[in-house]
């Protein structure tokens, strides 16, 4: 069966400063994809980053960059220099070829920025 | 990225009546869309896997014949909630992909709140 853990429920930073967010999944699949998604109080989900996992780069899109180890099944979203408007929630998703390709989600971070 | 989106936004219902939640992917044609519930501070729960021109596959304890999903077209799916109760109320999300392979992105719409009064 495929899971995400994310085990950090809410996480502070300081403004400008770095902040990692955790997530550790398990899978049988060989072939797999996880995504970090950014969900503000709108509702919306606002997908972040990619990462394969037969790439052998992390991925990264702007400040965000994507520590993944393939060994240790984690792909932690690393946040650079933190903004206000980075404060929301975070999801970290797998999509494997397990029942149809659907994606399943970890329970969540949710990020407080501060000024 | 691509668009995806979903309309209305926000519903109020009265108890007992139905009510429609359209997905849209605006810009390229997804094969499969997914529509997700979430209750408040909680994560995304996967209802139902649809795709284009066959039945939605449910997840187990989703009763299909209260959330109907058709998937009519390569940019449409619908999610009707039938004889809706309060406990129905909750964010409703789709999601839509263009391909089935796992590198494929998966783009959301803006989501639904639905209250059921």
């Amino acid at each position: 069966a495929q899971k995400i853990t994310q085990t950090q429920p809410g996480m502070f930073v300081q403004e400008k400063e770095a902040v990692t967010l955790d997530c550790t999944y398990d899978t049988s699949d060989p072939s797999y994809g996880l995504f970090w998604y950014k969900q503000p109080s709108s509702g919306e989900m606002i997908f972040l980053i990619y990462q394969g996992s037969y790439d052998q780069q992390n991925a990264t899109e702007g400040r965000y960059s994507l520590n993944f180890q393939k060994a240790r099944k984690s792909a932690n979203l690393v946040i650079s220099a933190s903004q206000l408007g980075d404060s929301a929630m975070y999801f970290c998703a797998m999509r494997g070829n397990t029942g149809g390709f659907k994606t399943i989600f970890g329970a969540g971070t949710r990020l407080f920025v501060k000024a | 990225g691509a668009v995806v989106s979903q309309h209305p936004s926000r519903v109020i219902c009265k108890s007992g009546t139905s009510v429609k939640i359209e997905c849209r992917s605006l810009d390229f044609q997804a094969t499969t869309m997914f529509w997700y519930r979430q209750f408040p501070k909680q994560s995304l729960m996967l209802m139902a896997t649809s795709n284009e021109g066959s039945k939605a596959t449910y997840e187990q304890g989703v009763e299909k014949d209260k959330f109907l999903i058709n998937h009519a077209s390569l940019t449409l799916s619908t999610l009707t909630v039938t004889s809706a109760h309060p406990e129905d109320s909750s964010f409703y999300i789709c999601s839509a992909t263009s391909g089935t392979g796992a590198g494929n992105t998966i783009y959301f719409g803006e989501g639904s709140w639905l209250t059921v009064v």
